[in-house]
């Protein structure tokens, strides 16, 4: 089984509609990241949480909001969903073991569209 | 802020060729330095990092990667490509405070290998 999984995978949506995309983990990590990825644009953070009550903006988080709702689930809303959010988004954990900035792990992605 | 530069967006090699994938970063801090691959319809995954220690970093599939201070360069490379290695490679840097784990990823090198 997958330790990093996403609901849905692909999601076709329209313009003003509310959204929430799924992220759970069986790593047992409590750094959680939203990601979007865009052609040409690498990976854009959106949100990254610490733990369940410790939630941060990252560099693109306008017109998003997120939920930690326990260690293992972290989940990402767009509130009215616009064309421009079309994208893919990833979840990725890590955690804080050792001295060293440690490895992300990724689930699938979400493929969105807004129309 | 720590950041990397990947030149060139695509990269077309000759099954059986040198792959050579360039990063570089900025910084005045020797830094942690990653190298992701995402294969088609995946997430990202680890291919190699860079800590501290022996500048040649082996990472899977007979990758490997030099860190070259003198130079603020990270550059990816496999003496010898397969089909297999048709993927979007991303440079990565961490950022901010080593407690949140978070990362800069570049914009990404599409790797085409031709038959």
């Amino acid at each position: 089984d997958a330790d990093v999984t996403q609901t849905p995978r692909n999601r076709i949506t329209k313009t003003g509609k509310r959204i929430m995309l799924e992220c759970s983990q069986t790593k047992g990590h409590d750094r959680m990241y939203w990601y979007r990825q865009d052609p040409g644009l690498g990976l854009r953070l959106i949100y990254y949480s610490f733990d369940v009550k410790d939630i941060n903006k990252g560099e693109i988080s306008d017109g998003y909001s997120v939920s930690r709702q326990a260690q293992a689930k972290f989940s990402l809303s767009l509130e009215s969903a616009i064309p421009n959010q079309t994208a893919l988004y990833f979840c990725a954990t890590s955690d804080l073991e050792g001295a060293h900035y440690n490895e992300q792990f990724f689930g699938p992605g979400t493929r969105l569209t807004v129309l | 802020a720590q950041s990397v530069t990947q030149l060139g967006s695509h990269v077309s090699v000759s099954e059986g060729a040198l792959v050579l994938l360039r990063c570089n970063y900025s910084s005045s801090v020797p830094p942690y330095l990653f190298w992701y691959v995402q294969y088609p319809n995946q997430g990202l995954q680890l291919l190699l990092k860079y800590t501290t220690g022996a500048t040649l970093v082996k990472g899977i599939n007979g990758f490997e990667a030099e860190f070259k201070k003198s130079e603020t360069s990270f550059h990816l490379t496999k003496p010898s490509a397969h089909m297999s290695d048709a993927a979007e490679y991303f440079c990565a840097a961490p950022r901010g405070p080593k407690g949140y784990q978070k990362v800069t990823f570049g914009t990404g090198t599409k790797l085409q290998v031709i038959p």
